[in-house]
């Protein structure tokens, strides 16, 4: 079966300092890759998203940056983290929208990491 | 485009009552339609969904029909529990290569 981790689980950074999120999953091959964040008390918003190794789409311009050096492996970054990028980050997968049956399936999503910048 | 509108929030509700989260929606073709359930500092489960016109989605005791023709898919429970305070989202495809498109969000408390 298929499963996905996310990690850490929480993080307190201080604002200028750099950040890493990792996400993998396992059990599938070439999943589509997500990064959403979901700041307090509001909806998701979707950050980058990936369709295969080296390919990163940025919905929103900002302080942060995605990359997939590997095919189950989907990383979150920032230089200098600010303020305004505390929030609940989720990664989540899905089928490539190459698999026929693409359309019927959504996102299973990780368990997400709580980042707090002070 | 496609879009999802779900009712304002938030519900409280008594356990046991009757639970309706209305959701509609726009989009191109033929949509899969989804609910997702995040409870308190986890990440979004599935919690139901729908492919086709007139399909209805079940789990733990929750219930959405897919209606077409008013390009709805309310969520139900008969009997809500405690347990079930967490927040809801609405969410629709539209295509192999579309992304999930989300509603807001609502956030339901049961109070014992």
């Amino acid at each position: 079966s298929q499963t996905i981790h996310q990690w850490p689980a929480t993080l307190v950074q201080p604002v200028g300092s750099p950040l890493s999120l990792e996400c993998t999953v396992e059990g599938t091959s070439n999943p589509n890759l997500y990064w959403y964040r979901q700041a307090a008390g509001r909806g998701l918003q979707l950050l980058f998203y990936s369709v295969g190794i080296g390919q990163i789409s940025s919905e929103v311009p900002q302080n942060l940056s995605a990359s997939r050096p590997q095919d189950r492996q989907f990383i979150l970054s920032s230089k200098k983290l600010l303020l305004s990028d505390s929030g609940f980050y989720l990664c989540a997968w899905s089928v490539s929208g190459r698999t026929r049956t693409a359309p019927n399936y959504g996102y299973t999503f990780g368990s997400g990491t709580r980042l707090t910048v002070v | 485009g496609n879009s999802v509108t779900q009712m304002e929030g938030p519900v409280t509700l008594s356990e046991e009552a009757f639970l309706t989260i209305n959701c509609t929606y726009t989009a191109t073709g033929y949509p899969s339609l989804f609910w997702y359930v995040q409870y308190p500092g986890e990440g979004l489960q599935l919690l139901l969904k729908a492919t086709k016109a007139d399909d209805k989605g079940s789990n733990k005791g929750f219930e959405a029909t897919y209606r077409k023709e008013t390009t709805s898919f309310h969520l139900e429970k008969g009997s809500v529990q405690v347990s079930d305070s967490a927040v809801y989202f609405c969410a629709l495809k539209a295509g192999a290569n579309s992304k999930l498109t989300f509603g807001k969000g609502i956030t339901l408390s049961v109070r014992p």
